[in-house]
């Protein structure tokens, strides 16, 4: 069982859609949570970073975390044809890794 | 400014061949990685340094040798890479091991083509 895990979609979404992504671990260890999203050929770019159970947001994007559940999500409100991208998910131990799921790619139709 | 840049963008190189790839950050973090990412696949840690150090070495086979002249500086020297080396190679940054919001922040990666 990978210590990540997340749907590799794709996930094909109307502009205006609300999305949701998700990834769920198994190492209770897992402190931290970011989200991170990779354009075609580019380098990943950290959108949203947790440390804590519950809700973070900013601007369009929220963030979730569920640490009972082990389970994370970020929502997207009024997507955007310019999200369509690769959402990668990332959690870090206690080593200060970052152990990433294999990433979920997001299309927005216009 | 949380810029990584990395150089070259593009490389092709025979097998024979032995080139560098460069990353720079000047945000005072002190600690820099090497990923590689194949095709459709999560970035996978290769080396991490720690004020100037190694700390972090994923395994990875001699051919591939990191360097860190400097706090913002990263290099990766490559010598008799194989086809199935071609990837693309990130470099992240953050403020250092050991920081509880330790973030990192990547570069846009150098598209590495072996022949």
């Amino acid at each position: 069982q990978k210590e990540v895990e997340q749907d590799p979609g794709p996930l094909s979404v109307p502009e205006g859609a609300i999305v949701s992504l998700n990834c769920t671990y198994s190492n209770s260890a897992f402190q931290y949570f970011m989200w991170y999203r990779q354009y075609s050929r580019k380098g990943p770019e950290l959108l949203m970073y947790t440390y804590s159970s519950g809700n973070k947001e900013d601007g369009r994007f929220t963030a979730q975390v569920d640490k009972s559940s082990k389970y994370i999500s970020l929502f997207i409100r009024d997507s955007q044809p310019s999200d369509s991208a690769t959402y990668l998910c990332a959690m870090m131990d206690s080593s200060y890794k970052l152990i990433f799921g294999s990433g979920t790619r997001l299309l927005v139709r216009p | 400014d949380t810029e990584v840049t990395q150089t070259p963008k593009h490389l092709v190189m025979g097998m024979t061949n032995k080139k560098s790839l460069k990353c720079e950050q000047h945000m005072g973090h002190r600690a820099m990685y090497w990923y590689k990412q194949k095709a459709k696949k999560p970035p996978e840690l290769m080396f991490v340094y720690s004020y100037e150090k190694l700390s972090i070495n994923e395994s990875v086979p001699s051919r591939f040798s990191p360097e860190c002249p400097n706090s913002s500086l990263l290099n990766l020297h490559l010598h008799a890479l194989q086809p199935e080396d071609s990837a693309l190679y990130l470099c992240a940054s953050s403020q250092g091991e050991g920081v509880s919001t330790d973030t990192q922040y990547f570069g846009p990666g150098t598209r590495l083509t072996v022949l």
